[in-house]
């Protein structure tokens, strides 16, 4: 069973401080990994894609990778009540084809 | 700009009736499509994998029979839902993944809510 785990949360942070996002995945040659943000009611949209170990950065959003730990992370700096969602990880391996699999998502609450 | 479309976004429907839902990458040529479905506070769940011009991988437990899967041409894949009933209303979500501007990538279209009455 290949699987992505998320806390199901909600995270709830002030507004300006740095949110943590965290995802494990079970299948050790996994390759490609992605965050998205769904709002409520809407389809998931791309925020990251990370393939490496180390972190990406692109603006307020860094993304984490550890390939040894199998765990990726999303990190949001200067947190804004509009960064409020649903945040899905999603890990692409050999065995899943070009499909993702995703975790059930952590809700993200930023209060003003 | 969207680069991936759904039609339509809402539907209702008796039981019984059928919906197809149409899929469109509107500025790249998608390779592969999925189907995915969403129950309230649930996350996605993928329904079925297609590549253009061949037939459609279900993931298990999705009957093949209910959701008939077309990707016809490289632009568009329709889901038809045979035989609504009620249980089948959900938010349903399409992703295109292709080449688009020489990287490969993978978007979601907006969804469709089917409810079923």
């Amino acid at each position: 069973q290949k699987e992505v785990e998320q806390n199901s949360g909600p995270l709830s942070v002030p507004e300006g401080a740095i949110a943590s996002l965290n995802c494990t995945y079970s299948d050790r040659v996994s390759q490609s990994f992605f965050w998205y943000r769904q709002y409520s009611g809407k389809s998931p949209e791309l925020i990251m894609s990370i393939y490496s170990n180390g972190d990406k950065e692109d603006g307020r959003f860094t993304a984490q990778l550890n390939k040894a730990s199998q765990y990726v992370s999303l990190l949001i700096r200067d947190s804004q009540p509009s960064d409020s969602a649903t945040y899905l990880c999603a890990v692409n391996t050999p065995q899943a084809g070009t499909a993702l699999i995703f975790g059930k998502g952590t809700t993200l609450s930023v209060s003003s | 700009g969207a680069v991936v479309s759904q039609h339509p976004s809402w539907v209702i429907c008796k039981s019984g009736t059928s919906v197809k839902i149409e899929c469109r990458s509107l500025d790249f040529q998608a390779t592969t499509m999925f189907w995915y479905r969403q129950f309230p506070k649930q996350s996605l769940m993928l329904m079925a994998t297609s590549n253009e011009g061949s037939k459609a991988t279900y993931e298990q437990g999705v009957e093949k029979d209910k959701f008939l899967i077309n990707h016809a041409s490289l632009t568009l894949s329709t889901l038809t839902v045979t035989s609504a009933h009620p249980e089948d209303s959900s938010f349903y979500i399409c992703s295109a993944r292709g080449a688009r501007r020489r990287r490969e990538t993978q978007y979601f279209g907006p969804g469709t809510r089917l409810l079923v009455l």
